[in-house]
């Protein structure tokens, strides 16, 4: 299947910028999802770009699609020790299994105080 | 209220049992999902319905057996369980063809 890549572990100081980055291979993506995960918990949905857009912003996050070099990210501003997590990123499109979510491996993030 | 409900959260069991998962959901979706997530975090898709019927099934063995009595459910049953059917098995439900499938929280299978 396509594949979806990211970086498996990211830390930063309470306070700092943190980007986590991804990689996809199917050029007919049409949603680019960031899910996060925290110890012993399930997948919250942080949010969402489609495919034709470049970026979204949403509070303290931000989004940003290079669809040609089939790149996204996910900033958050302001890193807090409670966004230490599992961030995923995912993405759907008509050619893998009608609309499943295609995920990444997951990047850890951990911030220090 | 829970969205997407599943249970039990944990499943203790030994090699060779049969067991089930069961999940539920109240947003009135039409497509329900199980997806596997292993050891080292890595999240795949097992099966999907629409409407009751079976759309994706993936590279799963026979053992697993999805069961969707109606829009609303879709449970997971497993005969003969095996060491490396441990994992974290999760739920979700979304319209079809909609932007954003909504998680259950999870059932942690360990098997003995």
């Amino acid at each position: 299947g396509e594949d979806v890549e990211q970086s498996l572990f990211l830390s930063v100081r309470e306070g700092d910028s943190s980007v986590i980055n991804c990689t996809y291979t199917d050029s007919s993506s049409t949603y680019l999802y960031w899910y996060k995960q925290e110890p012993g918990a399930g997948l919250q949905l942080l949010t969402y770009i489609f495919s034709n857009m470049d970026m979204k912003q949403d509070q303290r996050l931000t989004v940003l699609l290079n669809k040609k070099d089939k790149h996204l990210s996910l900033r958050i501003a302001d890193t807090q020790t409670g966004d230490s997590a599992i961030y995923f990123c995912a993405e759907t499109s008509n050619s893998n299994s009608e609309y499943a979510l295609n995920f990444g491996k997951g990047t850890s993030l951990l911030v220090t105080p | 209220d829970t969205a997407v409900s599943q249970t039990p959260k944990y499943l203790v069991t030994q090699m060779g049992n049969d067991k089930s998962i069961k999940c539920e959901q109240n947003l009135g979706h039409d497509t329900m999902y199980w997806y596997k997530q292993d050891s080292k975090k890595f999240l795949k898709i097992m099966f999907s319905y629409n409407n009751k019927e079976l759309i994706i099934n993936e590279t799963v063995p026979n053992r697993f057996s999805p069961k969707s009595p109606d829009k609303a459910h879709l449970n997971l049953h497993i005969n003969s369980l095996e060491l490396g059917d441990s994992a974290v098995y999760f739920c979700a439900s979304s319209q079809w063809n909609a932007d954003t499938q909504y998680f259950g929280p999870g059932t942690r299978l360990t098997v003995l």
